[in-house]
């Protein structure tokens, strides 16, 4: 069984460009996570999808970031108009449904110039 | 809101030194308690859970008990390693079976030999 896949691993954009980062979940997983983790610090919550929902997005920017999870196929952490301070590692994590424990991805450390 | 507090790094021991690490929380209700290990450059895993009062979550030669009396999940290793020297998270998730989790700071240890 497959883990959470995240790709790309590395990312490297330009100050205003766009940067997508994908997340296939664990099988069987319907629950997805977003976190960003800025240099030397924790883990951050962004926002929480179920398939076709947004459940929670109290961590997400105001601006300039959306994320979804349709119904087939990977979530996409989606970033408009980079700048630099985007620069991060970038997990995603899965969960069955009213599975404990949530299971994370390698990450997309993403790096804008 | 949920929070959880944990022992500030960076710490480094000798080799077969003995290991804590400190974490407390604040929760509403009775969360679920986790230990995640990030290596340089990778994902975090998991390396233990605890889901009530009193289990003690093990993995590794790690442990860490669940003390609802001080909100407590200390982590300790009686006889630590150079392959130890990461970085250690804790995190909580309430109950619910679908919420996120929230993490601490982050603990970086490194081991000497």
């Amino acid at each position: 069984n497959a883990g959470v896949m995240q790709n790309p691993r590395h990312l490297v954009r330009r100050r205003g460009q766009e940067a997508r980062l994908r997340c296939s979940p664990m099988k069987g997983h319907s629950h997805v996570y977003w976190y960003r983790q800025l240099p030397e610090e924790g883990l951050k919550f962004m926002v929480y999808l179920q398939k076709e929902n947004i459940i929670d997005e109290s961590g997400m920017p105001k601006e300039r970031f959306s994320a979804e999870f349709p119904k087939e196929g990977p979530s996409i952490l989606r970033i408009q108009q980079v700048v630099r301070g985007d620069s991060a590692a970038y997990f995603c994590a899965s969960s069955e449904s009213g599975e404990n424990t949530i299971y994370f991805g390698e990450g997309s450390w993403l790096t804008v110039v | 809101g949920d929070s959880v507090t944990q022992m500030e790094g960076p710490v480094t021991l000798s080799e077969e030194a003995f290991l804590t690490i400190n974490c407390t929380y604040t929760a509403t209700g009775y969360p679920s308690l986790f230990w995640y290990v990030q290596y340089p450059g990778e994902g975090l895993q998991l390396l233990l859970k605890a889901t009530k009062a009193d289990d003690k979550g093990s993995n590794k030669g790690f442990e860490a008990t669940y003390r609802k009396e001080t909100t407590s999940f200390h982590l300790e290793k009686g006889s630590v390693q150079v392959s130890d020297s990461a970085v250690y998270f804790c995190a909580l998730r309430s109950k619910g079976g679908n919420e996120k989790l929230t993490f601490g700071t982050g603990t970086r240890l490194t081991i000497i030999p």
